[in-house]
């Protein structure tokens, strides 16, 4: 079975910390994602890369930065964090190629909660 | 850019019966995917059903079909004879065709849905 393993189901941070949000995934995906859920608002894209030290801004990059030195693993990084940023994170990979990529695998989320 | 409109935040059925929860969206792709997960209480997204849009015939997956209708932009999601696990949260998604599927799935808000002893 295909497994996406984030680091932390829960966090507490301060504002102004630097929080690195670490994603590892065990099935040799390209594509890598970064995703925000918040009540109300479904999930959105942060920023997702397709290739080792490729990456894209998704639809909410404000506030985020993301690293990719080794294909398996995809970190988000809060540079300084707000409360604003207080939410929860889903990490996803899918293969590239039809009809591989159409299905996203999703590890469990980190709930980030920051005072 | 594409959008996914789920107009139903909550539902609550009674177990065994069948519940169809909704999705709109709206996009200028002519061939894209479209998606039904589930995320339960323990956040684990699983995806229940996709949908090819070049596809005429409506996806099913045991107790789970859509009714996809390219023309309106719609794509409901059927669940038969409801049961206790299926309560969970339940997004509606869209991706664009080609591009490898980097870029990612587009999410609708999300429907609550509670089956009911």
């Amino acid at each position: 079975d295909v497994k996406v393993t984030q680091s932390s189901r829960y966090l507490v941070k301060r504002t102004g910390e630097k929080v690195f949000l670490e994603c590892v995934q065990d099935m040799d995906h390209e594509n890598m994602f970064w995703y925000r859920q918040d009540p109300g608002l479904g999930l959105r894209l942060i920023y997702f890369s397709y290739d080792v030290k490729m990456k894209e801004k998704g639809d909410i990059p404000e506030g985020y930065s993301v690293s990719r030195e080794k294909k398996e693993r995809f970190s988000l990084i809060l540079e300084s964090a707000s409360t604003n940023q207080t939410s929860m994170y889903l990490c996803a990979s899918s293969l590239v190629g039809q009809p591989m990529n159409t299905e996203a695998f999703f590890g469990q989320g980190t709930r980030l909660t920051v005072v | 850019a594409q959008t996914v409109t789920q107009s139903q935040p909550e539902m609550s059925v009674q177990e065994a019966e069948t519940v169809t929860l909704s999705c709109t969206y709206d996009t200028s792709e002519s061939n894209y995917y479209l998606f039904w997960y589930k995320q339960p209480p323990s956040r684990q997204m699983i995806l229940v059903i996709r949908q090819e849009a070049y596809k005429q015939q409506n996806a099913t997956e045991n107790r789970f079909s859509v009714n996809f209708q390219k023309a309106a932009k719609s794509f409901s999601l059927k669940i038969s004879d409801s049961q206790l696990g299926d309560t969970a949260m339940y997004f509606c998604a869209f991706m664009k065709n080609g591009g490898g599927g980097a870029d990612g799935l587009t999410f609708g808000k999300g429907t609550h849905l509670i089956i009911q002893p």
